[in-house]
């Protein structure tokens, strides 16, 4: 089955950890995405990819970093930086460039981050 | 004005009415619309896609577009308990293919 995988599903962190949430699609999609989700709010871009070994900085990526190592892989680390991670983390992936009429991002099942 | 705008709700519809939800855009947006379903828990998922003028049917999904007002609708006809979620608007921004989200309009089915 084609798709994007997400793990933990649940992830606890304590207070001063770093954490790194996983993302892996079998799409052969050129891009993706992170994005976090607050109760009752939107979608909030974090870091993006077009291409291996290159990512850009989204609307809040203070306190985050990723790497693209590879195509399928697009891992997220929370850092001790980030003051108030709780929250639900989805990733996503797409094609990339002029967008061809039906292009559009495609959702993993999200990881649920909380800070004790 | 955000570039893509959606009414948060809740909006509260009868079992079996219309259920009508909006989105309006910026002169930055353009290209096609999509509109995304989320369950409270879950991943939002692409319920329906639409590039043209005029209205796009599936089941009982009506995407609507309409470029020179700038909306584009979503109408689910028949509305059950299950359609109860929050619907997400999103469109390609112009200059950097960016898909721009709209918060959502949380859509609640009352039997």
């Amino acid at each position: 089955d084609g798709g994007i995988t997400q793990s933990p599903k649940y992830l606890f962190r304590k207070e001063g950890q770093n954490v790194t949430l996983s993302c892996e699609q079998n799409l052969n999609h050129d891009a993706m995405y992170w994005y976090r989700q607050d109760p009752g709010q939107g979608l909030r871009l974090i870091y993006y990819s077009q291409i291996v070994n290159d990512f850009q900085k989204g609307d809040i990526a203070e306190g985050y970093s990723v790497s693209r190592e590879k195509k399928e892989s697009f891992p997220l680390t929370v850092t001790s930086a980030q003051k108030n991670p709780t929250a639900f983390y989805l990733c996503a992936s797409s094609g990339w460039g002029p967008p061809q009429f039906e292009d559009t991002q495609y959702f993993g099942p999200g990881t649920r981050l909380t800070v004790l | 004005q955000k570039e893509v705008e959606q009414n948060s709700g809740p909006l509260s519809v009868p079992e079996g009415a219309i259920a009508s939800l909006n989105c309006t855009y910026s002169d930055r947006v353009s290209q096609s619309f999509f509109w995304y379903r989320q369950y409270s828990g879950k991943s939002p998922e692409l319920i329906m896609s639409i590039y043209s003028n005029g209205d796009k049917e599936d089941g009982r999904f009506t995407a609507q577009l309409n470029k020179a007002s700038q909306y584009v609708s979503l109408l689910i006809r028949d509305s059950q308990p299950s359609d109860s979620a929050t619907y997400l608007c999103a469109g390609y921004m112009d200059s950097n293919y960016q898909l721009i989200w709209g918060a959502g309009t949380k859509l609640i089915i009352k039997p």
